[in-house]
């Protein structure tokens, strides 16, 4: 059975940063692209950034790049999410989801899906 | 990366057919033919409902379904049922390994 399970949220002040990790287990880890998804309180789902197998392809939604930086290590099944310069906008539930293919690409979508870890960022 | 266009709210009584509607732009729903859309029932995770436009995972009723034209993905369910009450959300690849998410549907079952 898929399991994946988030950790490292919590309340942070803006500016600050945060370290998200996501713990895989159930299937073959560097098999598979990796992502994070996250939500707003009472707002929809918006894709932060996914990770090939081999970290050789990595993407970034508008709204993070170049404060967040998404990471994996294979030998610990292991997917992270470095959040820097936090603001209070990227208050959200994070996700991690695992893929369906190596390096993600239009075929991709996601398979399955943690309970998600809390990041609230205020003062 | 601005998100797919969804109608913020959907309704239907038990046994009758809906469609949510996905208008994304020729960079991404209208250049890659396999969006992908998603159920979130409140306070769950996002559970997958159809794969590549029109496919449907192991466990997932036939009464979903998926289809796409132009610009625009669908999604329909037929003989609505009180259980399928939730939030749908489509997704499109963007290019340049990104992706992006529609602003999300609530289904009323009346």
């Amino acid at each position: 059975e898929v399991q994946l399970v988030e950790s490292g949220g919590g309340l942070v002040q803006p500016g600050r940063s945060l370290r998200l990790s996501c713990a895989a287990s159930g299937f073959t880890f560097d098999d598979y692209a990796m992502h994070w998804v996250r939500q707003a309180p009472g707002k929809g789902l918006e894709w932060v950034s996914g990770i090939s197998w081999n970290s050789g392809s990595i993407g970034y939604a508008d709204s993070v790049k170049g404060r967040f930086t998404i990471s994996r290590d294979n030998a610990k099944n292991s997917l992270y999410l470095q959040m820097n310069s936090l603001r209070a906008e990227d208050t959200a539930l994070y996700y991690c989801a695992k893929g369906t293919l190596l390096v993600p690409n239009h075929a991709e979508y996601f398979q399955h899906w943690g309970q998600g870890t809390l990041v609230t960022v205020s003062s | 990366q601005s998100a797919l266009t969804q109608p913020a709210s959907v309704s239907g009584s038990p046994g009758q057919s809906i469609t949510i509607s996905c208008t994304g732009t020729s960079s991404d729903v209208g250049s890659y033919n396999l969006v992908s859309w998603y159920q979130q029932h409140p306070g769950k995770a996002p559970k997958l409902m159809i794969y590549e436009g029109s496919k449907r995972p192991s466990g997932v009723s036939n009464r979903f379904s998926g289809s796409k034209s132009g610009n625009t993905a669908s999604l329909t369910i037929s003989g609505l049922q009180a259980e399928d009450e939730a939030d749908y959300y489509c997704c499109s690849y963007a290019g340049s390994s990104t992706f992006v998410f529609g602003g999300g549907t609530k289904l009323t079952v009346l």
